[in-house]
């Protein structure tokens, strides 16, 4: 799910599997993050975020996990559903003033 | 709650022509944000607020200019529109303060077309 250039990134499933979704950010200082979930014209919708004090967090079919090692997020989608079908950004907060900076993000297509 | 209203949704501009995007909140969230997505990529910060009466510029602020009147309003202003300005623009607010879930509420956007 890594940032291509212009193109996005795609990830095919078939429904009912599970999904992993990754994303690099850059900046060692960020201690918070969020996932969001965009459909096809319409805004960003939050999904799940997660502190830097934490390296998993888990929500309602969704999980997030965090390695500050690696500077690494990914966004798991258990039994994913044709629903599931949008692009997911993550989005870092690099200071105290909610800045938040996106990722390029990874388009995810559920096969029925 | 309307949450984070956008307009318009739609906009034609000539090159050189002016416009705002209008954007307003009813959740009295303090942070409001403008981001501009182009195709097939994330969304860039142009100038974002962190209360009224206070602005400052995200990653991508030339060509925009923004105000912050009242606590609900964060209009995007577009003084002489650009090609390079063709793009979705969306708003968005969050709640203040460290410590607390303060993830950004988004408009539905404005897409905006310069010829």
């Amino acid at each position: 799910g890594e940032s291509v250039g212009l193109h996005l990134p795609t990830l095919s499933v078939q429904e009912g599997d599970n999904s992993i979704i990754n994303c690099a950010y850059s900046n060692s200082a960020s201690d918070y993050f969020i996932w969001y979930k965009q459909e096809s014209g319409k805004g960003p919708q939050f999904i799940i975020d997660i502190r830097s004090n934490m390296d998993k967090r888990q929500g309602q079919r969704v999980t997030v996990l965090l390695n500050k090692t690696v500077k690494h997020l990914s966004l798991q989608i258990a039994a994913t559903q044709p629903g599931d079908s949008a692009v997911y950004f993550c989005a870092e907060n690099i200071d105290n003033f909610n800045k938040f900076y996106f990722g390029s993000g990874t388009k995810l297509n559920v096969k029925p | 709650n309307a949450g984070v209203t956008q307009t318009p949704k739609f906009r034609i501009l000539k090159i050189g022509q002016s416009m705002t995007l209008q954007c307003t909140q009813d959740m009295n969230h303090n942070y409001m944000y403008w981001y501009r997505q182009d195709p097939g990529m994330g969304l860039k910060l142009i100038y974002y607020s962190v209360g009224a009466g206070i602005t400052d510029k995200g990653e991508v602020p030339n060509g925009y200019n923004v105000s912050r009147s009242t606590t609900e309003d964060f209009p995007l202003r577009l003084e002489l529109a650009a090609p390079s300005q063709t793009s979705v623009y969306f708003c968005a607010s969050s709640h203040s303060g460290t410590g607390k879930n303060t993830e950004a509420f988004f408009g539905q956007g404005t897409r905006l077309t310069v010829v």
